[in-house]
C-alpha cells in the first residue's frame, strides 16, 4: 500500500459544482500540502497544515478550502468548480522542517 | 516575493552528454534545498537534498547538486545521462523565513535521445 494515498485518481466534473479531493496518509507525518500541477507552470502550493488546528494558505488559495479530519487526513475543496482549475494535484507530506516531502499518486481532475 | 527559479524550461540531450540544470532560489536565511524527479505519469520523487555541511550533495541514480550560498543556487548535474533519465526536474525550497512550506520551480522537462 501506497503511503500517500490520493483519491479519486481521476476526476470530470461540471462547472460550478462541489468537489472534495482526499488525502490520507499512514507515515504519521505532522506536515501535510495541498499543490497542483500545471504544464510549464511547475508545482503551485495551495494550502499545507502543520497539525489538526494548523491551517495555512499557500500561493494559490483562492477557490480552495482545506479541512484536516485529523492527523493522517486532509481534503481539498473546489466549493464551485471552475475550468482553469483543470490540472492535476497533488497531496504532500513531510516529517519535520528539515525532511523531503513524500508525494501521493496525483489527483486528475477536469472541470467542464 | 521568495521564488523558486529553474532557467531551463527544455533540455534535449544525446545518451552520453553531461547535464546541468540550474535552480535559483530568492530566500534569506536557512534553507534547505531539493531536487525531485517525475518520470512520465508517475508522482514525484527524491532525487537528493541538501541541509547542511558539504555543498556537494550526492543522490540516487549518479545524480549530485551543489550549493553555492552566494549565488543563491543548487544546480543539479549529472555527468552522463541515459535514455531513462527522460522526465521533468524540479527544484525545490524550504525556509524559515518562509514557515517552512516547501516551494517549487516551474520544472525542467529532459529528454534523453537514444
Amino acid at each position: 500500500d501506497a503511503d500517500v494515498t490520493q483519491t479519486p485518481r481521476n476526476r470530470i466534473t461540471k462547472t460550478g459544482k462541489r468537489i472534495m479531493l482526499e488525502c490520507s496518509q499512514t507515515k504519521g507525518h505532522d506536515r501535510m500540502y495541498w499543490y497542483r500541477q500545471d504544464p510549464g507552470l511547475g508545482l503551485r502550493l495551495i494550502y499545507y497544515s502543520f497539525d489538526v488546528k494548523d491551517i495555512n494558505k499557500g500561493e494559490i488559495s483562492d477557490g480552495y478550502s482545506v479541512s484536516r479530519q485529523a492527523q493522517a487526513k486532509f481534503s481539498l475543496s473546489l466549493e464551485s468548480a471552475i475550468p482553469n482549475q483543470t490540472a492535476l494535484y497533488f497531496c504532500a507530506t513531510r516529517d519535520r522542517v528539515n525532511t523531503e516531502a513524500f508525494f501521493g499518486q496525483g489527483t486528475r481532475l477536469t472541470v467542464v | 516575493a521568495q521564488s523558486v527559479s529553474q532557467h531551463n524550461h527544455h533540455v534535449i540531450l544525446s545518451e552520453a552528454a553531461s547535464l546541468e540544470l540550474g535552480c535559483n532560489y530568492s530566500y534569506g536565511g536557512t534553507v534547505n534545498l531539493f531536487w525531485y524527479v517525475q518520470y512520465p505519469g508517475q508522482h514525484l520523487q527524491l532525487l537528493l537534498k541538501y541541509f547542511s555541511g558539504d555543498p556537494l550533495v550526492k543522490g540516487i541514480k549518479g545524480f549530485e547538486a551543489e550549493f553555492i550560498k552566494s549565488k543563491f543556487s543548487f544546480n543539479l548535474r549529472k555527468p552522463s545521462v541515459q535514455w531513462s533519465d527522460t522526465a521533468e526536474y524540479f527544484c525545490a525550497v524550504s525556509s524559515i523565513s518562509s514557515n517552512n512550506d516547501m516551494r517549487f520551480g516551474a520544472g525542467t522537462r529532459l529528454t534523453v535521445k537514444p
